[in-house]
């Protein structure tokens, strides 16, 4: 089956710098690549997707970039804000989907 | 409604109780996933539904746990003999026909 795995597992960084975390996926087939940001004691949100058939794609300060012959995609978040704080998951999916770990990010002020 | 809602909030149980946590998901929503997550990990994939139909149920950890949607709406998901190691968040989430996913607040089980 999919096999997620997510990097780091924390990231602190500076308001205004840029923060980068990275997945890999193992299933060639999957096809669907979601990011989702969960807050403390609250629901993951959908915050953006790509799918495989897309290199890149780009939200105000999110983007998201898919390799697919190295079987990798990072999420960029620019210009962070303290409300950036939270766990990010990544995810891919076939039909089922799995997620990675998660990515704590502390944005100082 | 407009989004996902799930039954019990909380749930405390003792050990050896069976539990049925249920997801009422949005209106015409196709397929509907059952996650379990512990805190600090990401959502741990168990089943999913498209219509009343079980498509995929290899991640249900043991037989002790079973899921139905016998209408293609509504569905529960079910732990019989509960064990101290089934405490956890239960999260249902729904999907559009695009492939995204809309999760529910979660059903927080705790066996004592």
């Amino acid at each position: 089956g999919e096999n997620v795995e997510q990097h780091p597992s924390t990231l602190s960084v500076q308001e205004g710098d840029s923060a980068v975390i990275k997945c890999t996926y193992s299933d060639s087939a999957s096809n669907y690549f979601p990011w989702y940001k969960q807050e403390l004691g609250k629901r993951p949100q959908l915050i953006i997707d790509i799918r495989s058939n897309v290199g890149e794609k780009k939200d105000q300060r999110i983007a998201v970039t898919l390799n697919k012959t190295a079987k990798h995609f990072s999420l960029h978040i620019t210009e962070t804000q303290p409300e950036d704080s939270a766990v990010y998951f990544c995810a891919a999916s076939r039909s089922d989907m799995r997620f990675g770990a998660g990515t704590r990010l502390t944005v100082k002020p | 409604g407009a989004g996902v809602s799930q039954s019990p909030r909380y749930k405390v149980t003792k050990r050896g109780q069976d539990v049925a946590l249920r997801c009422d998901p949005i209106s015409g929503h196709v397929s509907l996933y059952w996650y379990r997550q512990a805190l600090g990990q990401g959502p741990e994939f168990l089943t999913y539904f498209n219509y009343e139909a079980q498509q995929d149920k290899s991640g249900l950890p043991n037989d002790r746990f079973s899921a139905e949607r016998p209408e293609g709406s509504i569905s529960t998901l079910t732990i019989q003999r509960t064990e101290q190691r089934d405490s956890a968040m239960y999260r249902c989430a729904c999907g559009g026909v695009s492939g995204e996913q809309f999760f529910g607040p979660g059903t927080r089980l705790t066996v004592l």
